[in-house]
């Protein structure tokens, strides 16, 4: 089957690092995916790897791991506002198909 | 800004009802997509659709049926909603393709449904 792991739950302080883990196991890859998501909010995208390596954008970095079916996001100075669920995903090479993860709820605590 | 509108954000519903959830994007965007989504299960691929009048089952399409008549629209039906029914829907859509930021979907609020 095709399925997507991650924490249920992360709890970190403000200004740490906290880095959220997923592995996945897909008939298909087309890349790896991570959205935001706020209590009764919409989920919205923060980053894509289609390539083994980090990619960063500003505070949020994503790393892939093709050969080890592994990804992570890292969450660096972490705000209040980064209380929220997050989600991994994969595009599979159906190319219409994205799998999402259970989502890993991150708490911030002061 | 891509803009996904989802017509409702609460709907109450009575057991055997039919239910319509409608959906409309504004960014042109071949692909839409319908999931519900449950506390511990994350989202769940309902139905989806890369054309108008083209539609493809997801992971969980039982119990329902989608429409998609113009590209912007794309309706959620449940032709005899349940309890089990009862769940957060949500709908996004993407540009074709899979290279890069096509890979993204965009969400709309979201329907909280309960059936009664």
């Amino acid at each position: 089957g095709q399925s997507l792991e991650q924490p249920s739950e992360v709890t970190a302080v403000e200004g740490a690092i906290v880095q959220i883990n997923c592995t996945y196991q897909t008939s298909g890859f087309y890349g790896l995916s991570w959205y935001q998501q706020h209590d009764g909010g919409a989920p919205t995208f923060l980053s894509y790897n289609a390539l083994d390596g980090l990619e960063e954008t500003g505070r949020f970095s994503s790393f892939l791991s093709r050969s080890d079916s592994y990804g992570y996001l890292l969450l660096q100075e972490l705000q209040m506002k980064d209380s929220a669920s997050y989600f991994c995903a994969v595009r599979d090479t159906g190319g219409f198909k994205t799998i999402f993860g259970a989502g890993t709820r991150l708490f911030v605590k002061a | 800004d891509v803009k996904v509108t989802q017509s409702s954000r609460y709907l109450v519903k009575r057991t055997g009802e039919k239910v319509f959830l409608e959906c409309v994007q504004d960014m042109d965007h071949e692909n839409m997509f319908w999931y519900r989504q449950d506390p511990g299960l994350g989202l769940r691929l309902i139905y989806f659709s890369y054309d108008v009048k083209m539609k493809e089952k997801g992971d969980i399409p039982e119990g329902y049926s989608v429409s998609r008549e113009k590209k912007e629209r794309f309706s959620l039906i449940l032709e005899s909603a349940s309890t089990n029914q009862t769940s957060m829907y949500l709908c996004a859509s993407s540009p074709p393709g899979t290279s890069g930021r096509k890979n993204i979907q965009y969400f709309g609020a979201g329907t909280r449904l309960s059936v009664l």
